[in-house]
């Protein structure tokens, strides 16, 4: 069963901040999160480890919440090039490297 | 330049054709996978691999076959058994396989098939 992610689609302007959930009904390992520009093949973010840990970089961070099974990332300032779709993936303890991926949530930053 | 390639990029076939989608890799990574992606959706898992001539089916593997001879190599067969295959094909590395290790992706293969 797929992560859900939330919202589906959002546009922002330039300079805003925007937040993206990812929800598991399965107790989870890892998440991960990519991003896809249209067209072209997702490029990694981060991974987050069960421990409940925070990553960043540079503006973009996120954190995994192993109790609830969440993740959420978060884009602070947002430039034009953080436009695509954010899909997360999952790794679950029953799988080990089964990387399970979310629906995507679509991003526009417009100027 | 160290990466994974896929070819072609777009590639049209005739309905009942089996086809084979390539991917190479030379960034000596153990772990390989093939994803399927459909518009407007996230990418679904079809085989993996971890090491040479051992693989294991993904969620959807049903209408594909793969093999394993070499570590640089994980083609994708589209059999004429798979209902929907036109899609948006992805093949992507780790250095291993397991819930800590990033995964590289290739352009992707665009499949037509009418």
């Amino acid at each position: 069963q797929q992560p859900v992610q939330s919202p589906q689609a959002v546009i922002l302007r330039e300079g805003e901040d925007a937040v993206i959930n990812c929800s598991s009904s399965k107790a989870l390992y890892s998440v991960h999160w990519y991003r896809q520009k249209h067209g072209e093949a997702p490029v990694f973010l981060m991974i987050l480890l069960k421990g409940g840990e925070q990553k960043g970089h540079e503006k973009i961070s996120a954190s995994f919440n192993e109790k609830k099974q969440q993740s959420s990332l978060y884009l602070t300032a947002s430039q034009l090039s953080y436009s695509g779709t954010y899909f997360c993936g999952t790794i679950d303890t029953g799988t080990a490297s089964k990387l399970t991926f979310g629906t995507g949530t679509r991003l526009q930053v417009t100027l | 330049d160290g990466g994974i390639t896929q070819s072609p990029k777009y590639l049209f076939r005739k309905e009942g054709q089996n086809v084979t989608l390539s991917c190479e890799q030379n960034l000596n990574h153990d772990a390989m996978y093939w994803y399927r992606q459909d518009p407007g959706q996230g990418l679904r898992l079809i085989y993996y691999s971890q090491i040479v001539n051992d693989f294991q089916k993904g969620d959807i593997a049903e209408g594909y076959s793969v093999s394993r001879e070499k570590k640089e190599s994980f083609p994708l067969t589209v059999t004429s058994a798979q209902k929907n295959p036109t899609a948006f094909y992805l093949c992507a590395s780790s250095i291993r396989g397991g819930p800590t290790y990033e995964q590289y992706f290739g352009p992707g293969t665009r499949l037509t098939v009418t």
